[in-house]
């Protein structure tokens, strides 16, 4: 049973910083496709970014671009998301999801980013 | 950017009926399509990949059929468990895009 922890959410005043993590459990963590998935409040989901299990392959959003950087630590089943020059738009729960091939077969419960002066 | 358009925004129906919800890709994504079901304060959950494969533990009732550009999620026999915000997602090409969701009320 695939199981995923987000954490590292919380208030955070426009520009400043934010590093979410997620504790990976029930998996072979290392050789699979990894990413954070957002969902604003009462809006839809969006792909932020996601990374290979060599973290030679790495996607982002364009809207994130050169204010988040994803990474990996496969000895410790955990994933990560660095966030700064954070925006009130980035207010959002992200989950950290498994993605095999592109879409998310497991997820976790989420943890909610708030940008907010 | 490949746009995901899923139709009806809201869908009334009630215990036992089958339902319909479909998804239509601005360009030809091949099979490239996820379905995925999420409840309120809960996380999204996969239903079906490649367009029709059901994912492991999911209900019969769920199907998933299409190819290209048009997708049909399709639920026979509606359960109360089944009400809830169902979401495609294209995975042919980055940006991998999600539709906007329908939500599925009972009548």
């Amino acid at each position: 049973q695939v199981h995923l922890v987000e954490s590292g959410g919380g208030l955070v005043k426009p520009g400043g910083s934010l590093r979410l993590s997620c504790g990976a459990s029930g998996i072979a963590f290392g050789d699979k496709y990894m990413g954070w998935i957002r969902q604003a409040p009462g809006k839809g989901l969006e792909w932020v970014s996601f990374i290979d299990g060599t973290q030679t392959i790495i996607y982002y959003t364009d809207s994130v671009k050169g204010r988040f950087t994803i990474s990996r630590d496969n000895a410790k089943n955990s994933l990560f998301l660095q966030m700064s020059n954070l925006r009130i738009e980035d207010t959002a729960i992200y989950y950290c999801a498994r993605a095999p091939r592109g879409f998310g077969d497991s997820w976790g419960l989420g943890t909610l980013v708030t940008v907010s002066s | 950017d490949i746009q995901m358009t899923q139709s009806p925004s809201t869908l009334s129906a009630s215990v036992g009926d089958r339902v319909a919800v479909t998804c239509r890709a601005s360009q030809d994504i091949s099979r490239w399509l996820a379905w995925y079901q999420q409840k309120p304060g809960k996380a999204p959950k996969l239903l079906i990949y490649d367009a029709s494969i059901l994912q492991s533990g999911v209900p019969s009732r769920f199907s998933g059929s299409g190819s290209g550009t048009e997708f049909t999620l399709t639920i026979n026999s509606l359960q109360p468990d089944d009400f809830a915000t169902y979401y495609c997602q294209q995975y042919n090409s980055y940006p991998y895009t999600f539709g906007q969701g329908t939500k599925l009320e009972i009548k």
